[in-house]
């Protein structure tokens, strides 16, 4: 199982409140991602960061921004929340590896599910 | 347009019966394949990988197919639980770029009753 985490799990906020997801990875794994995901929809990539000081926007446009100062950690950050940011939020981390088979695995976490209110 | 659809989009199943889904993508260039397994509220968890020359990858009660040719996966369960009662995602990955850019489909919701 994959040693990747999600806080919180759930979070109900009001409209206009900054919040920040935590992402931790004990790993060691250099590349970390943010994904978006609405119920019965696919994921969507809206940060990803090849390592530290190394951040890049994602397919998806998002209002959120994150950071990565250290290895393990890869928060996002909405600095005004809107009842359109309600969704999941995944992030997940992968190392190339040496086999083909391994290159872009990506170890998910387990979700973080935002209500704005 | 590098896409990835998945058919049924919901299947429903008594337990102890087998089920296939599928997977058709036109990602390339292909790298590889993964099926993953999410259950609500969590994250995926991946079951198989399967790279262009592999046409088959087993694991447990899962067996998944991949026909490079056609750009077709297929995911079979047998003897299903109902436990297995999850979203199930075809996952492709291209070569092409250093990101290693994953592409996903919406996901067969997959509900065993007893």
């Amino acid at each position: 199982e994959a040693d990747i985490y999600q806080t919180p799990r759930y979070l109900v906020i009001g409209t206009g409140k900054k919040i920040t997801l935590e992402c931790s990875q004990t790993m060691g794994h250099d590349k970390m991602y943010w994904y978006q995901q609405d119920p019965g929809m696919e994921l969507h990539l809206i940060h990803y960061s090849y390592g530290v000081n190394s951040t890049e926007k994602g397919d998806l446009s998002s209002e959120s921004t994150v950071s990565r100062i250290r290895t393990e950690h890869f928060p996002l950050t909405l600095e005004s929340a809107r009842p359109s940011h309600t969704s999941q939020y995944l992030c997940a981390s992968s190392d190339p590896g040496l086999a083909e088979s391994s290159y872009n695995e990506q170890f998910f976490g387990p979700g973080t599910r935002l209500t704005v209110l | 347009k590098n896409q990835v659809e998945q058919s049924p989009q919901s299947l429903i199943i008594l337990e102890g019966k087998n089920c296939t889904l599928q997977c058709n993508y036109t990602v390339s260039p292909f790298s590889n394949l993964r099926w993953y397994k999410q259950d609500t509220g969590r994250g995926p968890v991946s079951l198989t990988i399967m790279t262009f020359s592999e046409n088959t990858k087993s694991n447990g009660r899962y067996t998944a197919t991949l026909d490079a040719d056609t750009k077709q996966s297929s995911l079979h369960i047998t003897a299903s639980q109902l436990s297995d009662s999850a979203s199930y995602i075809c996952v492709v990955s291209d070569r092409g770029s250093t990101l290693g850019r994953l592409y996903f489909g919406r996901g067969t919701q997959l509900t065993v009753w007893p």
